[in-house]
C-alpha cells in the first residue's frame, strides 16, 4: 500500500502568513505515460465533510480560492496557504489515488497562532 | 446543485448487520464511480469501498472485503453499503464521495454530511 505521511502533525500561524503542509509518499504517484502526480487535498473544517482543494497535485477546484497552492511530484508535495485566513483553520488531508487501495495521510491540524 | 445524503446509521452488535445509504441528486448518477469513506472518532479518513458507475466493478478496502458489501441502484441515485459482522473498530462517521471517473476511483469531489455508525453492545 502507498503510505502518506504529512508534516507537521498540527502547526499554528499567524493571520496573513503562509502555512505549508508537506506530504511524502512511500511510493511515486507520478504516472510517467501522462505525466500527472495521483495525488489531491483535501480542507475539513471541524464538525464538516472534507471539501476537495487541488486534484492533479496542482490544479485547484473550481471555487477554491487562489490562495491555497499545491506543487510537487513524484514523492514530495507541498500544500502552501500563502496568506492565512481566519477560515482556513481546519485539518488537511493528502490523498493518492495512483494505486488502490486509495489512501490518506494521517492529517495536519492547522490553527491560528 | 448536488447533493449527497446519507442514512441508515446507528447502534449496531457486534456482529449485527446494517445497511447504509447514500441519496444523491443534482448530478447524473449512472456516470460516476461512487465511494464510502469513514472518519473514526478523532481520526484520519479512511477510504472503504468504491464501486464503478455501471455497478460492475467494486474494490474493497482489506479491514473492508469479506465483511462490507457496497452496491447502487442507479434508477434511484443511491448507493448502499451492506455492514455484515461489524467489530467495534468499524465504529466511525461514514461518508458517501462522488468520483470523477465512471470507472476507477479517483479524487473525490462532493461528499455527504455522513452517518454514524456505533458498533456496541
Amino acid at each position: 500500500d502507498f503510505v502518506l505521511t504529512q508534516s507537521p502533525d498540527s502547526l499554528a500561524v499567524s493571520l496573513g502568513e503562509r502555512a505549508t503542509i508537506d506530504c511524502k509518499s512511500s511510493q511515486s504517484v507520478l504516472y510517467s505515460s501522462n505525466n500527472k502526480n495521483y495525488l489531491a487535498w483535501y480542507q475539513q473544517k471541524p464538525g464538516q465533510s472534507p471539501k476537495l482543494l487541488i486534484y492533479w497535485a496542482s490544479t485547484r477546484e473550481s471555487g477554491v480560492p487562489d490562495r491555497f497552492s499545491g506543487s510537487g511530484s513524484g514523492t514530495d508535495f507541498t500544500l502552501t496557504i500563502s496568506s492565512l485566513q481566519a477560515e482556513d483553520v481546519a485539518v488537511y488531508y493528502c490523498q493518492q489515488y495512483f494505486s488502490s487501495p486509495i489512501t490518506f495521510g494521517q492529517g495536519t491540524r492547522l490553527e491560528i497562532k | 446543485e448536488v447533493q449527497i445524503l446519507e442514512s441508515g446509521g446507528g447502534l449496531v452488535q457486534p456482529g449485527g448487520s446494517l445497511t447504509l445509504s447514500c441519496a444523491a441528486s443534482g448530478f447524473r448518477f449512472s456516470s460516476f464511480a461512487m465511494t464510502w469513506v469513514r472518519q473514526a472518532p478523532g481520526m484520519g479518513l479512511q477510504w472503504v469501498s468504491t464501486i464503478t458507475a455501471s455497478g460492475g466493478t467494486t474494490f474493497y478496502a482489506d479491514s473492508a472485503r469479506g465483511r462490507f458489501t457496497i452496491s447502487r441502484d442507479n434508477s434511484k441515485s443511491t448507493l448502499y453499503l451492506h455492514m455484515n459482522s461489524p467489530r467495534a473498530g468499524d465504529t466511525a462517521i461514514y461518508y458517501c464521495a462522488k468520483g470523477v471517473d465512471p470507472h476507477v476511483p479517483d479524487w473525490f469531489d462532493s461528499w455527504g454530511q455522513g452517518t454514524l455508525v456505533t458498533v456496541a453492545s
